[in-house]
């Protein structure tokens, strides 16, 4: 089952905030964060796992709601350099199971001076 | 650089024919991972491997293949090449097999005509 992200594009201005969120219809184990450039790979962001903290570093941080099986990405202060579609990727089961690792369809953020 | 290699960077081929992607992961990782990307169907998660044995199967048609040998390089085999399966075909590696960091490698571009 894939995840549905939302927005599926945002426009904000060098400074601002943004929140990306991504949920399921499916009882989650995982959420992992990845952030891609155009025409590059995916870059690991962070992973949160059902029972754990809030994860985050420097500017960019992320929530998980176990209950409401949704999770959230949070650009603090955003720089050029956050420029990217971000994909927020799923397991149900420790270890992904048959299924791996399933995304969402992706964010695209930019960032204008 | 994640450290994760892949060859060839771009392959144009023609349909109905068989060509064989080459990843090889970090120093250390001994999970490998098989994911295609394209415009319509976005990043979809096709086959894992931990330390030569197939760890989880995803979205991954009968006419694709994957291994993974004693020196942990894997590769991924697609025949009978149709036009839609044109598209950038992702590895990535992680040191286990359970919810962990995923790096990705920069790509092989597929174009099939």
């Amino acid at each position: 089952q894939q995840p549905v992200q939302s927005p599926q594009a945002v426009i904000l201005r060098e400074g601002e905030d943004a929140v990306i969120n991504c949920s399921s219809s499916k009882a989650l184990y995982s959420v992992h964060w990845y952030r891609q450039k155009h025409g590059e790979a995916p870059v690991f962001l962070m992973i949160l796992l059902k029972g754990g903290e809030q994860k985050g570093h420097e500017k960019i941080s992320a929530s998980f709601n176990e209950k409401k099986q949704q999770s959230s990405l949070y650009l603090t202060a955003s720089q050029l350099s956050y420029s990217g579609t971000y994909f927020c990727g799923t397991e149900e089961r420790m270890g992904g199971g048959a299924d791996g690792l399933t995304f969402g369809k992706g964010t695209h953020l930019i960032i204008q001076p | 650089d994640s450290g994760v290699t892949q060859t060839p960077k771009h392959l144009i081929t023609a349909t109905g024919q068989r060509v064989t992607l080459r990843c090889s992961p970090r120093s250390g990782d001994l999970s490998v991972y098989w994911y295609q990307q394209s415009l319509d169907q976005g990043l979809q998660f096709l086959i894992q491997y931990y330390n030569g044995e197939e760890r989880a199967k995803g979205n991954i048609l009968e006419r694709f293949s994957a291994q993974q040998f004693p020196d942990l390089h894997s590769e991924l085999n697609l025949s009978s090449l149709e036009l839609g399966d044109s598209a950038l075909y992702f590895c990535a590696s992680s040191v286990e097999v359970l919810s962990d960091t995923q790096y990705f490698g920069p790509g092989t571009r597929l174009t099939v005509l």
